[in-house]
């Protein structure tokens, strides 16, 4: 059975470009979770979605960041204009309907530079 | 708002049982998870308790959860050098989907 699917696994790319970067959950999984991985912050939620739908972007830093979910296979986290500070290693997570006994399942991530 | 706090390192011999422990702030934490995290890798699923258990057993993992003093562990039995990783506590409260991790504990196995 497949996991999580993230692409590209690394990108390296000069700021004030845009970045996408792409998910592709667990079939079947209702639940679509972005996270941002830095050593001076740890683990951040950025964003979530139910169904397609965004539930919680609390954590999304800032307008130069956006997620969408135009159905239940793939999903996108875009930077646009990216900037150094973006550096980080962004995961993609999904989980099935259900309390916490349906955990989540995270991709590879993707580790992005900007220059 | 939600806090889960973990010691940053541990290094034990090949062999030897490994302890890592974690603490948290809400007290209406339903589940409590622990994640891997190899080098170069995403966070794996170990294992997970809800917050009514005090132990949960899977092969050579035990997890331990005291809830009055909100801690939670997980033991390694026989740790083995691929063991060797960054090791995540998570809590889920009530009413909430998104997880809170703490910071990483990261093992070091020496042989």
């Amino acid at each position: 059975d497949a996991g999580v699917i993230q692409s590209p696994r690394h990108e390296v790319t000069e700021m004030g470009q845009e970045v996408t970067l792409r998910c592709k959950p667990i079939s079947g999984h209702d639940y679509l979770f972005w996270y941002r991985q830095t050593m001076m912050r740890g683990l951040e939620l950025l964003i979530y979605f139910n169904n397609n739908v965004p539930i919680d972007d609390s954590g999304m830093p800032e307008d130069r960041f956006s997620a969408k979910m135009p159905n239940a296979s793939f999903s996108t986290l875009k930077i646009q204009p990216s900037e150094p500070r973006d550096s980080a290693v962004y995961f993609c997570a999904s989980s099935a309907r259900g309390g916490g006994n349906q955990p989540q399942h995270f991709g590879d991530g993707t580790r992005l530079s900007i220059l | 708002g939600e806090d889960v706090e973990q010691s940053l390192f541990l290094s034990v011999r090949e062999g030897d049982s490994s302890v890592i422990n974690c603490t948290y702030t809400d007290s209406s934490s339903t589940y409590l998870y622990w994640y891997k995290q190899e080098p170069g890798a995403g966070l794996q699923l170990l294992t997970y308790i809800f917050s009514n258990m005090d132990m949960k057993q899977d092969q050579r993992l035990t997890v331990l959860l005291n809830k009055k003093d909100k801690h939670l562990s997980l033991r390694i039995a026989d740790t083995q050098t691929g063991d060797s990783a960054i090791y995540f506590c998570a809590e889920k409260s009530a009413g909430r989907r998104a997880l809170t991790f703490g910071s990483g504990t990261r093992l070091q196995v020496q042989p």
